[in-house]
């Protein structure tokens, strides 16, 4: 596609319930990363992935928070038994390669709100 | 852990008027980016710009890598420029710090 899409566009969930949030990175883009923004904040990172790989999950807030790509394209974030303190903004965003020269877009994002 | 500083946090402007936005960084780095955050949520890229001046525009943005500081300036404010700027500079592996953004008000 011509962007980075992220789908539910919004997502309501009663506490202790399962989510999962997905994220359409641009075709041919080999890194993917999630953030989280919570209200009125800035934007905290998560994970990134290179093609299916994970290395680095030590951003992830808590073992409630999991992710996973599948064929070096559409990203999962799974947040298990919600809490209140998961409601935010979270953004995908994605580049050609992984490293420092290259620039991130990002998707539109999907608000959970926990209640 | 290096730390991402903008500077105002908050710019109140008319409709018309210029402006200077400031991102200060604690270590060296190899990629900056500006995003825009518009009302809506979306980040906007505007510029990647790891050293030296683009221009894009009515936008240009400036890095001065050696002394860690990026100013991104903004000319004949338009209402439609209202929202959030971020700066953001890579860290270590390949995760982005960004800055705490800057929020600004254009007024018609």
């Amino acid at each position: 596609g011509a962007g980075v899409s992220q789908s539910p566009s919004n997502k309501v969930t009663e506490k202790g319930k399962d989510v999962e949030l997905r994220c359409d990175p641009i075709s041919g883009h080999t890194a993917l990363y999630w953030y989280r923004q919570s209200l009125g904040q800035g934007l905290e990172f998560l994970i990134y992935f290179q093609g299916n790989s994970a290395p680095d999950k030590s951003g992830l807030p808590s073992d409630r928070f999991s992710a996973e790509r599948t064929g070096g394209s559409v990203s999962t974030l799974t947040i298990q038994r919600t809490q209140q303190e998961d409601s935010a903004v979270y953004l995908c965003a994605s580049s050609l390669f992984l490293g420092q020269g290259y620039e991130q877009y990002f998707g539109p994002g999907t608000r959970l709100t926990v209640t | 852990g290096i730390q991402v500083e903008q500077s105002p946090p908050d710019l109140i402007l008319q409709e018309g008027a210029n402006s200077t936005l400031r991102c200060n960084f604690s270590d060296s780095v190899n990629n900056l980016q500006w995003f825009h955050q518009n009302p809506w949520g979306q980040l906007i890229n505007l510029f990647y710009i790891p050293s030296g001046t683009k221009q894009n525009g009515r936008l240009s943005a400036t890095t001065v890598a050696t002394e860690r500081y990026s100013l991104l300036y903004s000319s004949s404010s338009q209402t439609t420029d209202s929202g959030v700027y971020f700066c953001a500079v890579i860290s270590g592996t390949y995760k982005y710090i960004f800055g705490t953004g800057t929020r600004l008000k254009v007024l018609a």
